[in-house]
């Protein structure tokens, strides 16, 4: 069965300082993986997706298939960035997603 | 586009009571997911329905919860009998095929 582990609960830094939320996962076959973020008082949002490779509000993730690791990373900090972070799995595109307990980060000005 | 909308925000019932949660995916949108995140917990995947169709529903507890998706209007997932311990947030997704999920504001049961 597919896992997503999250090993930090709570993150803090400083302003301007990088930043790198873990995320890593057991799945035996090629998954889909996600990151997506939750502002206070606000919905859960798609942040990254890892198919895209894109980069979005200044962060990336990239996939390493032989760590079995989805890290999401910026190298500056912002204290807009403040929020919790949940790292997905999906077996395919459109199929059920697993998620990681989430990670709430916290910049610090 | 309003997006997942979900209703109601917050939901109290006593033991033993009916709970019916609402879900109206994205305009567009044919696939609809539902997730339960207990406190201090992750989100949960319970059910995942097309119109008329429950695809998977691997996450479902076996006994007391349901989920429909009728060919008009909104999914619902339906709790009878509710325990204390069905006291969770609620979150519905919606996606277009090959998309990624949208999820809405989830509805907050309390279960008194």
């Amino acid at each position: 069965a597919q896992r997503v582990t999250q090993p930090e609960k709570l993150l803090s830094v400083f302003k301007g300082a990088p930043v790198e939320l873990k995320c890593n996962y057991s799945y035996s076959g090629s998954p889909e993986l996600f990151w997506y973020v939750q502002y206070s008082r606000q919905r859960l949002q798609l942040l990254l997706r890892h198919i895209s490779r894109e980069s979005i509000k200044g962060f990336t993730a990239d996939l390493n298939k032989g760590e079995t690791s989805f890290h999401l990373k910026k190298p500056f900090a912002q204290e807009e960035d403040s929020a919790m972070y949940y790292c997905a799995l999906s077996e395919t595109s459109g199929s059920r997603l697993t998620f990681g307990e989430g990670t709430q980060l916290t910049v610090n000005p | 586009n309003a997006g997942v909308m979900q209703n109601p925000r917050h939901l109290v019932r006593r033991r033993g009571q009916e709970a019916r949660l609402r879900c109206s995916p994205m305009k567009g949108h044919s696939h609809v997911y539902w997730y339960r995140q207990l406190p201090e917990e992750g989100l949960k995947f319970m059910v995942y329905l097309q119109k008329e169709n429950i695809i998977d529903e691997s996450g479902m507890p076996k006994e007391r919860f349901s989920a429909e998706f009728p060919k008009e209007g909104p999914s619902i997932l339906r709790i009878q009998q509710v325990v204390r311990g069905d006291s969770a947030a609620y979150f519905c997704a919606s996606s277009g095929t090959g998309l990624p999920q949208h999820f809405g504001d989830g509805t907050r049961l309390s279960i008194l």
